[in-house]
């Protein structure tokens, strides 16, 4: 089983400053990477697939990067509606498996 | 416009069976993959289960690996979760999901439905 790592399991941050989110995949999952945003008491939403390729309708101030075992989403300029929970999951091999999660917090 | 609905979802006790659905509407089943996700009270998400409608190929998170059952009724565009042999630790919600199988993602979720597993 790949075990995918986020970190920081919390991130302050100020409205309009950049948030950078870190996922780790125990092993390769090429570029099979998946960012999913939930928001409290939502179900989870589709930010970015392949690693770095937004969604449909999803804000440019959403970035995905890396390749392997490293990943990076990054919020450019947070908005209120951005605080939230964000996970990531690889869907390169089974078992499907997402990482613990990384909440955005108001700083 | 894709939508998923979920329903079935209630007290249950352990050992006990519950049957979810997940009626779709926006796309064709029959030629989708979907999966189930839970979420336990204030944790993270899991993957539980994934199918390919086409051909029925079901893959099973070991959690639920000989108890629980994925199916799609392409007639009706509905989607199935049989959960027999429910222990405490399956209680969440259940999210219905298009996507989970030929590498992709989760691309559209459902509401969920609450799974209580309690005496």
């Amino acid at each position: 089983e790949i075990v995918m790592t986020q970190s920081p399991a919390t991130l302050s941050v100020s409205p309009g400053e950049r948030a950078t989110l870190s996922c780790r995949a125990s092993q390769s999952v090429n570029s099979r990477l998946a960012w999913y945003q939930q928001k409290s008491g939502q179900s989870p939403r589709l930010l970015i697939y392949g690693a770095s390729t937004r969604a449909t309708g999803i804000p440019a101030r959403f970035s995905g990067s890396g390749s392997g075992t490293e990943f990076t989403l990054t919020i450019s300029s947070l908005q209120s509606e951005d605080f939230a929970v964000y996970y990531c999951q690889q869907y390169n091999s089974w078992p499907l498996t997402f990482g613990g999660g990384t909440k955005v917090e108001i700083k | 416009e894709v939508q998923l609905l979920e329903s079935g979802g209630e007290l249950v006790q352990p050992g006990g069976s519950l049957r979810l659905s997940c009626a779709v509407s926006g796309f064709t089943l029959s030629s989708s993959v979907m999966g189930w996700v839970r979420q336990a009270p204030g944790k993270g998400l899991e993957w539980v289960s994934s199918i390919r409608a086409r051909d029925n190929s079901a893959f099973y998170a070991d959690s639920v690996k000989g108890r629980f059952t994925i199916s799609t009724d392409n007639s009706k565009n509905t989607l199935y979760l049989q959960m027999n042999g429910l222990r405490a630790e399956d209680t969440a919600v259940y999210y219905c999901a298009k996507g989970g199988h030929d590498y992709n993602p989760f691309e559209y979720w459902g509401r969920g439905t609450l799974v209580t597993v309690s005496s």
